[in-house]
């Protein structure tokens, strides 16, 4: 089956530090990859997509790109500010010619820390 | 905003008792999930519907139950509630075509179960 495997948390970052969270996926076929943030006491945002390889996501100074090749999806920002703490997830929707019904697998979560 | 709303948004109750959580959509999407967030498993899958009366069972579904008799309300029902099904439940619906869903969420029930 599908799996989602995110890199250990939680990540500690000073404001301005550059931000890495590795993300690597197990699936059949073509899946789309998705990030999800969720802030203290909230439910989960879209952050960003991708729905082919090599497809490049990008909201809010986050990137990821769709690495078929080392079936990852690493999510990046450049410079994190104190509001960036959060909890980040990676997620993966099977191939639209199976009968997912669009279900999503999660990893587990990386919590984010960004101090000033 | 997706126009998904959850009640209730706290509860807690004692073992043994029933439960029902409720998901209700305001934009008539077809497909709804319902999902319960745990520290160390992200979110898990317990339920879908595809449709009026159309759900299946997720990764995680013993110990619930859900029904969709109309298009905007998903419920979800614990018949006996456990300590191990104290949980933060999602609900979530799907927006856009098929081959580009994009999946979208509600702000979550916590339930404690004493």
């Amino acid at each position: 089956g599908n799996s989602v495997t995110q890199m250990e948390g939680p990540v500690t970052l000073s404001e301005e530090a550059f931000l890495t969270i590795n993300c690597t996926y197990t699936a059949t076929g073509y899946p789309s990859l998705f990030w999800y943030v969720q802030y203290p006491g909230e439910g989960l945002q879209l952050l960003l997509k991708a729905t082919k390889a090599d497809d490049k996501g990008s909201n809010k100074g986050f990137e990821a790109t769709y690495r078929k090749e080392t079936t990852s999806f690493h999510l990046e920002k450049g410079s994190v500010q104190v509001s960036d703490s959060a909890v980040y997830f990676c997620a993966l929707k099977g191939d639209a010619g199976g009968t997912s019904y669009g279900k999503l697998t999660f990893g587990q979560g990386t919590i984010l820390t960004v101090h000033p | 905003d997706a126009g998904i709303t959850q009640s209730p948004r706290h509860k807690v109750t004692e073992t043994g008792t029933p439960v029902t959580l409720r998901c209700h959509q305001t934009e008539n999407h077809r497909y709804m999930y319902w999902y319960r967030q745990d520290p160390g498993h992200g979110l898990r899958l317990i339920h879908y519907s595809y449709g009026v009366k159309d759900t299946d069972k997720g990764e995680v579904s013993d110990g619930y139950s859900v029904s969709r008799s109309k298009t905007e309300d998903f419920l979800l029902t614990l018949e006996s509630a456990t300590s191990s099904q104290t949980s933060v439940y999602f609900c979530a619906i799907n927006k856009g075509q098929s081959s580009s869903y994009e999946q979208y969420f509600g702000p979550g029930t916590r339930l404690t179960v004493t």
